[in-house]
């Protein structure tokens, strides 16, 4: 089916562990992001990519590590989990724009918990 | 540095309006418009353009004052449908979109 799928949508893991939330979108749009959503603190944007092979860090990065080898994939990794990941995690991708930046098209989410 | 939303929190009965909020300290290229409601993804709502365009969606407009670097969401005869967050997201040069904190919003019978 067309759009946007996060997988895992739900993960319970434990410190240290290392964790992969996998994206993937069927539009073949050049950009993907990722967010976290915590309760206070809205939506922030961890990585980034603008096409296969280009990836920038957002604001909260630290702890995170993406890789965009396919347009259509864009996997987040934490490598040695930590308590304070524990957060709903999205997946969002854009078609081509100029300078602005279109609609952004969310997936579902992954509900992550770090014991 | 996420733009700054006000209210955060709103209760409307049926039918009133709301406006809705949103600041950055940054010259803004862009500024958007989600909803999400509980459980859910955030629904892209509009996009507003630098040079201050106002654009509609059925009863929900917006606004971009570019001097100021702020926006407002109107939301005219609420319908208990309208209920849930509002974020607004700003993109200042880079292909970034930073989202305020949110401003929920309760429409009641």
């Amino acid at each position: 089916d067309a759009g946007i799928t996060q997988s895992p949508r739900y993960k319970i893991t434990e410190t240290g562990r290392q964790v992969t939330l996998m994206c993937h979108q069927t539009w073949s749009h050049s950009y993907m992001f990722w967010y976290r959503q915590d309760l206070g603190h809205g939506l922030r944007l961890i990585y980034y990519s603008a096409a296969a092979d280009i990836t920038d860090k957002g604001e909260v990065p630290d702890g995170y590590v993406v890789s965009r080898s396919k347009t259509e994939n864009f996997p987040l990794t934490l490598e040695s989990a930590t308590r304070s990941q524990t957060s709903v995690y999205f997946c969002a991708s854009s078609g081509p724009g100029q300078a602005a930046i279109g609609e952004l098209f969310f997936g579902e989410g992954s509900r992550l918990t770090v014991l | 540095q996420q733009p700054v939303q006000s209210p955060q929190a709103v209760i409307l009965r049926e039918g009133e309006d709301a406006v809705i909020n949103c600041s950055s300290s940054k010259a803004l290229y862009s500024v958007h418009w989600y909803r999400q409601k509980h459980g859910e993804a955030p629904v892209f709502l509009m996009i507003l353009l630098k040079g201050g365009e106002q654009k509609g969606h059925e009863k929900i407009s917006a606004s971009f004052n570019e001097k100021k670097q702020q926006s407002s969401l109107y939301l005219t005869a609420s319908q208990l449908s309208y209920s849930g967050t509002y974020f607004c997201g700003t993109q200042a040069g880079s292909y970034q979109l930073t989202f305020g904190k949110g401003t929920k919003l309760s429409v009641i019978p």
